[in-house]
């Protein structure tokens, strides 16, 4: 069965400083990779995606991820962060072409000033 | 573009009694899914629908959770009878067949309460 382990529940980060979410997935086969973010009361809105090529996924507000088959890791990441960043983040991982998505458990990004 | 449309975005209920969420994808969207997220865990697929047909349910609670897309634009997912457990938002997401992009767009979510 297909999971992904977020493995931090929350990071919490002061202002303007650099933080990296981790993730990694469960798979011996090839997978598209995704960070969604959920702010408060919202639904989720896509950050970034791997599908194939460049191993290094550029995403919105700043965000961008390295995709590393070797460790299973999709990591995501931010030189420097804003008051406005808190939020949820989620990893996902698809199997097929189907879209359908299987979720991390989620880490809260807690940015204070 | 409207993005997806879900209501209602609050519902409390007391347990055993029953409950229906709706769904309006975005205009086009071929593949419409129902996610269950409880507080402080990552969404759970519960069912996918491809226009009016079931593509994967297998993760859906079938003895008291149902879900149709009778015309394959907008759905409904009824809870019945609803247990303490099923607490959770209820998310509705839409992508387009054949993308094969993986995107999904995401409604703000049904939030139920269950006492």
């Amino acid at each position: 069965a297909q999971s992904v382990t977020q493995l931090d529940s929350q990071v919490p980060v002061f202002e303007e400083a650099p933080v990296e979410l981790r993730c990694n997935y469960s798979s011996s086969v090839s997978v598209y990779l995704f960070w969604y973010v959920q702010y408060p009361n919202q639904g989720l809105q896509l950050l970034l995606k791997y599908l194939s090529g460049s191993t290094l996924v550029k995403g919105i507000n700043g965000f961008e991820a390295e995709f590393n088959k070797s460790q299973t890791s999709f990591h995501l990441r931010k030189p420097s962060v804003h008051i406005s960043d808190t939020a949820e983040y989620f990893c996902a991982v698809s199997y097929n072409a189907g879209n359908m998505l299987t979720f991390g458990g989620g880490t809260r990004l807690m940015v204070k000033p | 573009e409207a993005g997806v449309a879900q209501s209602p975005r609050y519902k409390i209920i007391e347990k055993r009694q029953s409950v229906a969420f709706w769904c309006n994808p975005i205009s086009g969207h071929a593949t419409l899914y129902w996610y269950q997220q409880i507080l402080g865990q990552g969404p759970k697929l519960l069912i996918q629908f491809q226009n009016n047909g079931v593509v994967d349910d297998s993760q859906l609670p079938k003895d008291r959770f149902s879900a149709e897309r009778l015309k394959g634009v907008d759905s409904t997912l009824k809870i019945q009878p609803a247990k303490l457990e099923d607490s959770a938002v209820y998310l509705c997401a839409s992508s387009s067949l054949g993308a094969n992009t993986g995107e999904l767009f995401f409604g703000e979510g049904s939030r139920l309460t269950v006492l």
